[in-house]
């Protein structure tokens, strides 16, 4: 258990919807990463959050967005879904200020996004 | 932007055997940090080992061990006495740390992965 947790581990939608993916990071760790897992693309980074701040952004597109709250708990938002997006969601988390090695990511169960 | 290349899409090894998966990335960095982790059928990412660039010793954790060679951008993880559930598709990862006042941006990129197969 890396104490990363996700919800919901499966998410079944249609397409032109909206859904919200959630991810609490381990005690103390101030960073949280998203990750896509599709088929075709691999694993990819989509979006790193800081104490609240986005920090850095990747291949994600517009319609998506994420944030940040105060109680370091992060949600992906996934709009006018498409088939194309049926994914595996991670969210990771590092402690975010130490540097170096430290930052190594942990891992969440993911979520398993299916667009019908 | 660096790459993360696995040219071997798959593999097996017969159970307590040793395997080697390579990896190969390219970067004109000096001061980074590369990872390896499996995904298990259950999905989960799970840490391996890692290694930082600036130590030359090559990282180990039990049965996993790495040959780091910085020249060659190489990084391979070999796997001692397989076990049935080394069964898994692993991932080879390459952090460069991008610095911001305060704190900086680790994220992670990663190669296509291998999938091995331990044989009982």
């Amino acid at each position: 258990d890396s104490g990363v947790t996700q919800t919901p581990k499966h998410l079944i939608t249609a397409t032109g919807q909206r859904v919200t993916l959630r991810c609490s990071p381990r005690s103390g760790d101030l960073s949280v990463y998203w990750y896509q897992q599709s088929l075709d693309q691999g694993l990819q980074f989509l979006i790193q959050y800081y104490n609240g701040e986005e920090r850095a952004k990747g291949n994600i597109l517009e319609r998506f967005s994420a944030q940040q709250f105060p109680d370091l708990h992060s949600e992906l938002n996934l709009s006018s879904l498409e088939l194309g997006d049926s994914a595996l969601y991670f969210c990771a988390s590092s402690v975010g200020t130490s540097g170096g090695v430290q930052e190594t990511q942990y891992f969440g169960p993911g979520t398993r996004l299916l667009v019908l | 932007a660096q790459t993360v290349t696995q040219s071997q899409p798959e593999m097996s090894v017969q159970e307590a055997e040793t395997v080697t998966l390579s990896c190969t990335y390219d970067t004109s960095e000096s001061n980074y940090y590369l990872f390896w982790y499996k995904q298990p059928p259950s999905r989960q990412m799970i840490l391996v080992i890692r290694q930082e660039a600036y130590k030359q010793q090559n990282a180990t954790e039990n049965r996993f061990s790495v040959n780091f060679q910085k020249a060659a951008k190489s990084f391979s993880l070999k796997i001692s006495d397989s076990q049935l559930g080394d069964t898994a598709m692993y991932f080879c990862a390459f952090m460069k740390p991008l610095l911001y006042s305060g704190a900086g941006s680790y994220q992670l990129t990663f190669g296509k992965g291998t999938k091995l197969s331990v044989i009982p």
